[in-house]
């Protein structure tokens, strides 16, 4: 199983573009999450999804949008990219059942703006 | 929603030093998970916590659930230089997803 699979690993965009984070995972998780995280910060919660066709508003949703076509993929779409955005953004997932909740992170990707 | 802190913001110890770690929680938890983020990694789930006054070992690392069940501890005993980077704890929100408290840096001087 290769788990939680981010893609790009790097990427500089310039303000006002925009892109989408890919996000797949093989581990036939339901549940499914973004982050972002700020240099020496913690991490805050973005979107995140329950199951396919089900998204949900994190704590820092403005400026992104998710989707949740199929079980195994989430991409996160920034539009008119700010520099408020440059962040690593890391996609997690996770299986809600009895006994415990473990997420499990992709391994990241960075996105400056300038 | 839930307010979570950790203490201390970094700490830097001597290698085999003893380091300890605080995660205290506004409100009673269902239980608590403790991840570690190496510098530049991902955070990788370590250990997970439910019952009120829990103590869990995983080798050098002791994991502790106050009677409360509103705060948490992490304690490395003779910190290595491979215990380096930053300890995450979390609560589930609801049900649904995780919040993250803002991490503990640990750096540990040869």
């Amino acid at each position: 199983n290769a788990g939680v699979t981010q893609t790009p690993k790097f990427r500089i965009l310039k303000i006002g573009q925009s892109m989408t984070l890919q996000c797949t995972q093989d581990m036939n998780h339901n549940y499914m999450y973004w982050y972002r995280q700020d240099p020496g910060m913690g991490l805050k919660l973005i979107y995140y999804s329950v199951g396919a066709g089900i998204t949900d508003k994190g704590e820092v949703p403005n400026g992104y949008n998710v989707s949740r076509s199929t079980t195994e993929d989430f991409p996160l779409r920034l539009e008119l990219a700010a520099p408020s955005q440059t962040s690593v953004y890391f996609c997690a997932s996770s299986y809600r059942g009895p006994g415990a909740n473990v997420l499990t992170f992709g391994a990241g990707s960075r996105l400056t703006v300038l | 929603g839930q307010q979570v802190m950790q203490i201390p913001q970094y700490q830097h110890v001597q290698e085999g030093e003893d380091f300890t770690t605080y995660c205290n929680s506004s409100t009673t938890l269902s239980n608590i998970q403790w991840y570690k983020q190496r510098p530049g990694g991902h955070p990788v789930f370590l250990i997970q916590l439910v019952k009120s006054g829990e103590v869990k070992k995983q080798k050098r690392l002791t994991f502790q659930f106050g009677e409360a069940k509103k705060n948490s501890s992490l304690h490395i005993t003779a910190t290595q230089t491979t215990d380096v980077g930053t300890y995450f704890c979390a609560l589930e929100d609801y049900g649904q997803n995780f919040v993250f408290g803002p991490g503990t840096r640990l750096s540990v001087l040869p």
